[in-house]
């Protein structure tokens, strides 16, 4: 059974570009959620997709945002860039919201 | 949201020693993880253990819900252990986590 797949795996933009990072859950997972981790805040949530609904975010501006399509494949999109959108950012499918979560290998977003 | 802690921050042990990592949580929560953190970010589960004890080989963990912490055993330490281990608590609808526990095993 294949796990969490996220792409890319590491990307570099300039200040003011925008990004969309992609991220497919293990087959028959419908909650997709989205982390951001740095050195300076750590893990914190972004967003929770469930049947392509969102459930759930976090304490994010605007720039952040994502979708989930009908085959539970998500993404997330940040425009705008600034330096501190510098970030590792992971993604977790889990079979039900709340439900035992599986991460990603993750996006390395760096910021010029 | 929930306040989640770790502890030790930092960790040191010679190999083929025993360690015990603490999480405490603030609230009540619906689901517990640990998560190993590799050298690449990935973050590896090693338990989903809302309450109760389990065990895989080396490791075992133990959550007492109604006291509102969690306790991460890894037995005779080896240097693949070396690592960030985060606990990681869910309210239904995120996951809250601790700032992590960086274990560093030397030969």
């Amino acid at each position: 059974k294949a796990g969490v797949t996220q792409t890319p795996r590491y990307l570099i933009k300039t200040r003011g570009q925008q990004v969309t990072l992609s991220c497919s859950p293990i087959s028959g997972h419908r909650s997709v959620s989205w982390y951001q981790q740095t050195p300076g805040q750590g893990l914190q949530f972004l967003f929770e997709y469930f049947s392509e609904t969102q459930r759930n975010k976090g304490n994010f501006p605007g720039r952040f945002s994502g979708r989930q399509f009908s085959n539970s494949r998500s993404e997330m999109n940040v425009s705008t860039l600034e330096l501190g959108d510098s970030a590792l950012y992971l993604c977790a499918s889990s079979l039900i919201q709340g439900g035992e979560a599986f991460f990603g290998q993750g996006t390395r977003l760096t910021v010029v | 949201g929930i306040q989640v802690e770790q502890s030790p921050p930092d960790l040191i042990l010679q190999e083929g020693a025993n360690s015990t990592l603490r999480c405490n949580f603030s609230d009540s929560v619906n689901n517990l993880q640990w998560f190993h953190q590799n050298p690449w970010g990935q973050l590896i589960n090693l338990f989903y253990i809302p309450s109760g004890t389990k065990q895989n080989g080396r490791l075992s963990a133990t959550t007492v819900a109604t006291e509102r912490y969690s306790l991460l055993y890894i037995s005779s330490s080896q240097t693949t252990d070396s690592g960030v281990y985060f606990c990681a608590v869910n309210t239904g609808n995120q996951f809250y986590f601790g700032t992590g526990t960086s274990l560093t095993v030397i030969p």
